[in-house]
């Protein structure tokens, strides 16, 4: 049973334009989400998080965004760059339970188009 | 190391034969993950240690898997009577202390079972 949802599993963008990746969740324990790349034959890298108490955090280019009354979170990438091209996973886990486990999407891959 | 260190990179091994996967983690992180990637899927959790213990195993998904950490530091996943469907890429994280989220992955260990 999947509990974290990557339903695109690709997306192409053109250079400079924004992307949009999406994720949604069904156990409403999640109380901490984060997002991670991954480049091929390397490991995942931490991107971004973003804890329930928040909408919204912003780093640099990259904006995750927490609808929790509809279970769903989305990273913005603005402008997109060739170097984004990547596979980005969504994870969500349930801290305040004491639980340690993230649980990941199927992930989307990027394709950013110069 | 300065990262999270895995070994072997690839491993081809014949049906029914045992594998060990070796992960070092970054010194100090005191958790410790083992998740694995199968084609087409997302990261699968296997198990979880904090310190030498593991508190967690629910990812485990038979009794010819199991794991082991010692001195805090390195750990070993066993599978043992390989089947074709483990084959997949087992990734090892770790982070510093309990519920911290963010994950530091290996590159992963590549298991292809013939």
């Amino acid at each position: 049973d999947q509990q974290v949802k990557q339903n695109s599993p690709s997306l192409s963008v053109q250079e400079g334009r924004i992307s949009i990746l999406n994720c949604d969740y069904t156990n409403s324990m999640f109380d901490y989400f984060l997002w991670y790349k991954k480049y091929p034959a390397e490991g995942p890298t931490f991107l971004i998080s973003i804890s329930s108490i928040k909408d919204k955090n912003e780093d640099g280019r990259f904006t995750v965004f927490l609808n929790k009354s509809a279970k769903h979170l989305s990273l913005h990438i603005v402008p997109s760059q060739p170097g984004d091209s990547a596979v980005y996973f969504c994870a969500a886990s349930a801290r305040g339970t004491g639980a340690n486990n993230l649980f990941f999407g199927t992930g989307t891959r990027l394709t950013v188009i110069p | 190391g300065a990262g999270v260190s895995q070994s072997p990179s690839n491993k081809v091994t014949e049906k029914g034969k045992d594998v060990e996967l070796r992960c070092d983690p970054i010194s100090g992180h005191t958790a410790l993950y083992w998740y694995r990637q199968s084609l087409g899927q997302g990261l699968e959790f296997l198990i979880y240690f904090q310190g030498n213990s593991a508190p967690d195993k629910s990812g485990l998904p038979s009794d010819r898997f199991s794991a082991e950490r010692t001195g805090g530091s390195v750990s070993t996943l066993t599978i043992q009577r390989t089947q074709q469907e483990d084959s997949a890429v087992y990734l090892c994280a770790s982070s510093f202390g309990r519920s911290s989220g963010e994950l530091f992955f290996g590159e992963g260990s590549r298991l292809t079972v013939l």
